[in-house]
């Protein structure tokens, strides 16, 4: 079945290091892997996907890594700013799922100045 | 993200009422979805419609209804089923298949509290 279990659930790192989230995933036939950014009270936004036929994505200071044989993929920012405080949520499209999203738990994310 | 409009932004049920949420789109997607976030969770897929007049139910669509009779709009149903209704309600829509570049993007939600 559909399942996407994000970690950690809560994330607290100092103004310029790096912040690493996880999640994984149940279906192998899973192909598409976004990440958006959830500010207090707004709608989750985009800011980095990744296709199942590429390993790692990068876009400035956020990157995404994908390891389709564990079943995992990441997120990675660095040289993290106050404004990249925020919850970020992973999801995937099974491919037999019919163009719907799963949603994982989410992670919350300070970056203490 | 700005094509798709939610209303009202606030809402408030009292006990054994219907409510409908309003969600339009002006990107010609044609997929909508509805989904529920509580706080401090994640989002959870109520209904969603790949193409007008056809539907399909989420992880967690008892107590809710929907239609989608017009492309562009895709109106969601607080039922007075659904028990514990107060929560975060996201509507977002996609061009298909799903792919990079091709995502799903928010309105900017609805706030529902029971009274």
């Amino acid at each position: 079945g559909e399942n996407v279990e994000q970690h950690p659930s809560t994330l607290s790192v100092q103004e310029g290091d790096s912040a690493v989230i996880k999640c994984t995933y149940s279906d192998s036939a899973s192909n598409y892997f976004p990440w958006y950014k959830q500010e207090l009270g707004k709608r989750p936004q985009l800011i980095i996907d990744i296709r199942s036929n590429v390993g790692e994505k990068k876009d400035q200071r956020i990157a995404v890594t994908l390891n389709k044989t564990a079943k995992h993929f990441s997120l990675h920012i660095t040289e993290t700013q106050p404004e990249d405080s925020a919850v970020y949520f992973c999801a995937e499209d099974p491919e037999a799922a019919g163009n719907k999203l799963t949603f994982g738990g989410g992670t919350r994310v300070l970056v203490k100045p | 993200d700005g094509g798709i409009t939610q209303s009202p932004k606030y809402l408030f049920r009292k006990e054994g009422q219907n409510v409908t949420l309003s969600c339009e789109q002006n990107l010609n997607h044609d997929a909508m979805y509805w989904y529920r976030q509580d706080p401090g969770q994640g989002l959870r897929l109520i209904y969603y419609s790949q193409i007008v007049n056809d539907f399909q139910k989420g992880d967690i669509a008892e107590g809710y209804s929907v239609s989608r009779e017009k492309k562009e709009s895709f109106p969601l149903t607080v039922t007075s089923a659904q028990k514990n209704p107060t929560a975060f309600y996201l509507c977002a829509s996609s061009m298909r298949p799903l792919r990079s570049g091709n995502t799903i993007y928010f309105g900017e939600g609805s706030w529902l509290t029971v009274v």
